[in-house]
């Protein structure tokens, strides 16, 4: 079945790198997603990585994909506190139309 | 270039009333999605347009929810009937389809209903 599952909170010190975990239970799975959101803010696409990748790095951010334990992570170098929000794994898979099945999101506070 | 917008952002309506909810995609994406976000659910999927094909209605939570897209364009999310429970976010995106496969969010629309 479709479930996407993520920690609901993760508390960081400003300049320490950050690791946002999420796991999956889908193997048909095609793409897969990380959206930021800000407070009172929509949905930021911030990168994507296809299932038959294992990593993918823009910036600051590195994506870690392990297919057989289906297992995805967003590491955020450097954090700072702009990157304060929830953050959202997302997955699609073969013939579902591309919708987006999400994680309840993970909330990260940057501490100074 | 500007992004997805919706209209309007926050909407407050009596339980039984009819709402409207609008969404423009960015010019020239073929596929639209429309999601609901709210706090029991997380965020869930609707239903989603792409080109002149039949819309997968797939996640419309009743009948009282329906959707169209004109000229390819323009969406419009209807809910009749409101309840409570229909209280929400509901966010649209956009994608440009084909070999794309990201998908573009507006802001979304706030709905209470009281």
């Amino acid at each position: 079945g479709e479930d996407v599952e993520q920690s609901l909170f993760l508390s960081v010190r400003e300049g320490d790198s950050s690791v946002i975990n999420c796991t999956y239970t889908d193997s048909s799975s095609t793409y897969l997603y990380w959206y930021k959101q800000e407070p009172g803010a929509g949905l930021q696409l911030l990168t994507y990585i296809f299932s038959n990748m294992d990593m993918k790095q823009d910036q600051r951010l590195t994506v870690l994909l392990n297919k057989k334990d289906k297992h995805l992570s967003l590491r955020i170098a450097d954090t700072q506190t702009g990157d304060s929000a929830i953050y959202f794994c997302a997955e699609t898979f073969a013939g579902n139309n591309r919708k987006l099945i999400w994680g309840l999101g993970t909330s990260l506070a940057v501490n100074p | 270039g500007a992004g997805v917008s919706q209209s309007p952002s926050n909407k407050v309506t009596e339980k039984g009333k009819d709402v409207e909810l609008r969404c423009d995609p960015i010019s020239g994406h073929t596929a639209l999605y429309w999601y609901r976000q709210s706090l029991g659910q997380g965020l869930e999927f609707l239903i989603y347009f792409q080109g002149n094909s039949a819309p997968d209605k797939s996640g419309l939570p009743s009948d009282r929810f329906s959707a169209e897209r004109t000229g390819g364009s323009v969406s419009t999310l209807t809910i009749q009937r409101t309840q409570q429970e229909d209280s929400a976010v509901y966010l649209c995106a956009s994608s440009p389809g084909q070999d794309r496969v990201e998908q573009y969010f507006g802001p979304g629309t706030r709905l209470t209903v009281t």
